[in-house]
């Protein structure tokens, strides 16, 4: 049973440049989260999808946008980095909105 | 005030020692609970669901606590591999999950 999987591992990227990281949910699953890890602290929710809408969104500005596809697989994209973008980017699938996440190895971007 | 708080640790034990971790939360609304494990740049893995009966799993603990607003964490009989750093999560009627900053747990011989 194929858990959480995430592409790509490592991205380095320059500021003012845009990116698009990838995640397929845990197989049965059907709700994608994305979280932003900074080292030292716990993950922050930026938004969460379910049948192909965005449902849920936290505190991160509109640079931040998603997409679910009809496989349930999701993407991030991040327009017009900023040295700040930097970190640990999560994406954890669950079965329904509120039930157990499940997370995959993250994607770490470093802006330069 | 931050809507999850933990105490960052490290917690410091010898193997065998019995340990607990508190998490506190700010939103009343909250209705979901989890612990989750988190080993050096890797990824969370979930621990347990808290429930409000309780929740056990082998050496491993779960407490809620609504009227104080906080979750409690105990292991029981730590293992050198215990040693990683313990997040708790709250999750309110929006369903916003909200993690704590985690607390550091180091299990030596």
């Amino acid at each position: 049973d194929a858990g959480v999987t995430q592409s790509p591992t490592h991205l380095i990227k320059t500021r003012g440049q845009q990116v698009t990281l990838r995640c397929s949910p845990k197989s049965g699953h059907d709700t994608v989260s994305w979280y932003q890890q900074a080292l030292g602290q716990g993950p922050q929710f930026i938004f969460q999808y379910y049948e192909e809408e965005e449902r849920q969104r936290g505190n991160f500005p509109d640079r931040f946008s998603g997409h679910q596809f009809p496989n349930y697989s999701s993407e991030l994209n991040v327009n017009a980095l900023l040295l700040g973008d930097s970190a640990l980017y999560l994406c954890a699938s669950s079965r329904g909105t509120t039930n157990e996440q499940y997370f995959g190895p993250g994607t770490r971007l470093t802006v330069t | 005030r931050k809507e999850v708080e933990q105490d960052p640790g490290p917690f410091n034990v010898p193997e065998g020692a019995t340990v607990a971790f508190n998490c506190t939360y700010s939103n009343s609304a909250s209705q979901s609970f989890f612990w989750y494990r988190q080993d050096c740049r890797k990824e969370p893995k979930l621990l347990m669901s808290v429930y409000s009966s309780g929740n056990e799993d082998g050496r491993f603990t779960a407490q809620l606590n609504r009227a104080s607003q906080y979750i409690s964490l105990l292991i029981r009989d730590s293992k050198l591999s215990d040693s990683a750093t313990y997040l708790c999560v709250a999750s309110g009627g929006s369903y916003i999950p909200t993690f704590g900053r985690g607390t550091s747990l180091i299990v030596h011989p």
